[in-house]
């Protein structure tokens, strides 16, 4: 399976500003993935990232609120914009290449918006 | 569509069995199950093919009924080590870009 490092761990950020994500794969993906896991809850899906296109949201999540790179097969970055405390939850990146295949995630970014 | 997942908590005593269950409303092509525990990522554990093909562990086995599009997990002489929040995960029949969608989780406990 592949290995990721996802950085920062952990922030803690004054409302208002911005925070970038970034996750490293130590292979080649097609697909990563980016979820979101507020405080007790399960991981909800914001977008899925492929290399050289944009990236598609899912229903409640914008591109002016969450924006993505993708710049090539091994490295996505998720960027948390304009904060308020409702965004403090936990981030997390994933790949899996299909149906067929185990989805990796990193570490997670535990966000603090105060 | 989210699946469903019950029971959303169970307390064990080391030893004893578990059963953690997962339905969809969809017709899929794969579950998921993974274990998350507290402050941790979410770590794979088994997943289930549409035909029946199973991957996982020795100790934790799973079962995918198609037709009914149900999932379930099986904890067999349950650890200490075996806490925490189980998530189901699907992938629907159809799609395009194998999006995974999760469950609401089962948090077990197991105690000594």
């Amino acid at each position: 399976s592949a290995v990721i490092s996802q950085k920062p761990s952990r922030d803690i950020c004054q409302r208002g500003t911005s925070l970038t994500i970034q996750c490293q794969v130590d292979s080649q993906v097609t697909m990563m993935f980016w979820y979101r896991q507020q405080p007790g809850q399960s991981l909800t899906l914001i977008a899925t990232a492929n290399q050289g296109s944009e990236a598609t949201y899912e229903s409640g999540f914008v591109i002016d609120k969450f924006p993505i790179s993708r710049p090539n097969l091994t490295f996505s970055t998720l960027t948390v914009s304009n904060m308020s405390p409702e965004d403090s939850s936990i981030y997390l990146c994933s790949v899996g290449g299909g149906t067929t295949d185990n989805y990796t995630f990193g570490s997670g970014t535990r966000l603090t918006v105060v | 569509q989210q699946p469903v997942q019950s029971p959303q908590a169970v307390i064990l005593r080391e030893g004893e069995d578990a059963v953690i269950n997962c339905s969809s409303s969809k017709a899929l092509y794969s579950v998921h199950w993974y274990r998350q525990k507290h402050g941790e990522a979410p770590v794979f554990l088994m997943i289930l093919l549409k035909g029946g093909e199973q991957k996982g562990h020795e100790k934790i086995s799973a079962s995918f009924n198609e037709k009914k599009q149900q999932s379930s997990l099986y904890l067999t002489a349950s650890q200490l080590s075996y806490s925490g929040t189980y998530f189901c995960g699907t992938v629907e029949s159809g799609g395009s870009n194998y999006k995974l969608t999760f469950g609401k989780g089962t948090l077990l406990t197991v105690n000594p």
